[in-house]
């Protein structure tokens, strides 16, 4: 299994530009997640889905968009980039083991927004 | 809404030496995970705690879950330069959109040999 990957690894982008990070995940789980990590911030969760069909807002929506038409691809679109979205995004994917909703970080995606 | 506090944030310790963190919940949580993040990694997956006043131990690692269900501490024992990376807590609430995961701002462990 690749677990879950993300494309691309690294993106610059200039103010306004829109853009599509990918995600996906070959172990059939039902929850995936979209989250940022800007230094000395933690992870904020920017959207999630509970299955294929079904998305919710996170803490962080706006200026982005998901969609979830299959259980295995979840990606993200930012609409009008701005320098504010300048960040580390990792996508993550998740089970329920033994009780556990045991998460699956992707490697993540540097975007610079100039 | 739901707030993770996570303390301290940097720590730098010799190498042998014990390293705790500790994670604060604004709001009752129904449960906590815990993940290590290697300098230019991804987290990953450590443990998940449910229960009042658990204690779970992995080799070195000790987590417990406070009696209230808001804090949680981790604490590793003889640390390893392969300890080094960024410990978060992540906080799990009762309803609503607090059931989403909310993540501490996370403790970077440096360890010198």
């Amino acid at each position: 299994n690749a677990g879950v990957t993300q494309t691309p690894k690294f993106q610059v982008l200039k103010t306004g530009q829109s853009m599509t990070l990918q995600c996906a995940q070959d172990m059939n789980h039902e929850y995936m997640s979209w989250y940022r990590q800007d230094p000395g911030m933690g992870l904020r969760l920017i959207h999630y889905s509970v299955g294929a069909g079904i998305t919710d807002q996170g803490e962080v929506p706006n200026g982005y968009n998901v969609s979830r038409s299959t259980t295995e691809d979840f990606p993200l679109r930012l609409l009008s980039a701005a320098p504010s979205q300048t960040s580390v995004y990792f996508c993550a994917s998740s089970y329920r083991r033994g009780g556990a909703y045991e998460q699956y970080f992707g490697p993540g995606t540097r975007l610079t927004v100039t | 809404g739901q707030q993770v506090m996570q303390i301290p944030q940097y720590q730098h310790v010799q190498e042998g030496e014990d390293f705790t963190t500790y994670c604060n919940s604004s709001t009752t949580l129904s449960n906590i995970q815990w993940y290590k993040q290697r300098p230019g990694g991804h987290p990953v997956f450590l443990i998940q705690l449910v229960k009042s006043g658990e204690v779970k131990k992995q080799k070195r690692l000790t987590f417990q879950f406070g009696e209230a269900k808001k804090n949680s501490s981790l604490h590793i024992t003889a640390t390893q330069t392969t300890d080094v990376g960024t410990y978060f807590c992540a906080g799990r609430g009762t309803s609503g959109s607090a059931r989403q995961l909310t993540f501490g701002s996370g403790t970077q462990l440096t360890v010198l040999p």
